[in-house]
């Protein structure tokens, strides 16, 4: 059974970097086709893909956010971590990391139930 | 980044079917692209129901039911997520996803009401 789990901080202030860590269980990303993304959605708002990381250690970004977003993977601790740096109150939201495969399409089948992320000062 | 165009909201009653769309930018062709479809719920995490390329390439997501099916409109340039014999349990907002290029696109959503 996979599972993920995001962990990280409820609040942070503004222009301060976010880390986020994805915990995940019943999968390994060194298998070959294997990945997993972070989504974000605004309070009432539509999903953002903000970015993805494959078993290979190739990364992803949003075209929009690029300049802001790191996404790592430690195999070790079946971790993946996003960081997002000069956060801004629009960036208030629940941030979900997914499990996704190339023998799905790349879907993104599986979600972590998500952690609401507040920036405010 | 191309923009996914979803009706912010749809209806329809018990036992009918709901027929979401999502339209594709006319400077992508929507014949090139899987169109995938995902299911949330207030409160909830989405749902992956299923892809759509054409009826030789598609697949549903696990449990998801047969009544959920995707297709296209290539005239409209325009996926679609057919919900067919609708229950109240699929009251929710609906959103489409697209992979451009090496990265991902999400429609607005769409909130489906079950009357």
């Amino acid at each position: 059974q996979i599972t993920l789990k995001e962990s990280g901080p409820t609040l942070v202030k503004p222009t301060q970097t976010l880390t986020l860590t994805c915990t995940f269980s019943g999968f390994s990303l060194s298998t070959t086709g294997v990945g997993v993304g972070w989504i974000r959605q605004p309070p009432g708002k539509a999903l953002e893909w903000l970015a993805l990381i494959y078993w290979d250690g190739d990364q992803r970004y949003g075209p929009s956010l690029k300049s802001r977003l790191t996404i790592t993977k430690d195999n070790s601790k079946n971790q993946v971590v996003l960081t997002m740096t000069g956060m801004d109150p629009v960036d208030t939201g629940t941030y979900y990391c997914a499990h996704t495969l190339t023998t799905l399409m790349w879907a993104f089948d599986i979600w972590g139930q998500g952690t609401m992320v507040t920036v405010s000062s | 980044q191309p923009v996914l165009t979803q009706p912010p909201s749809s209806s329809a009653s018990p036992g009918e079917s709901a027929r979401l769309t999502c339209t594709l930018p006319s400077d992508i062709n929507v014949g090139s692209y899987n169109i995938y479809w995902y299911q949330q719920k207030p409160g909830s995490p989405p749902r992956y129901l299923l892809y759509y390329n054409s009826d030789s390439h598609k697949g549903q997501g696990s449990g998801v039911p047969s009544r959920f099916s995707g297709s296209k409109d290539a005239s409209a340039n325009t996926g679609i997520l057919l919900i067919s014999g609708l229950q109240s349990e699929d009251e929710a907002d609906y959103y489409c996803m697209i992979w451009p290029s090496n990265y991902v696109v999400f429609g607005g959503g769409t909130k489906l009401t079950v009357l």
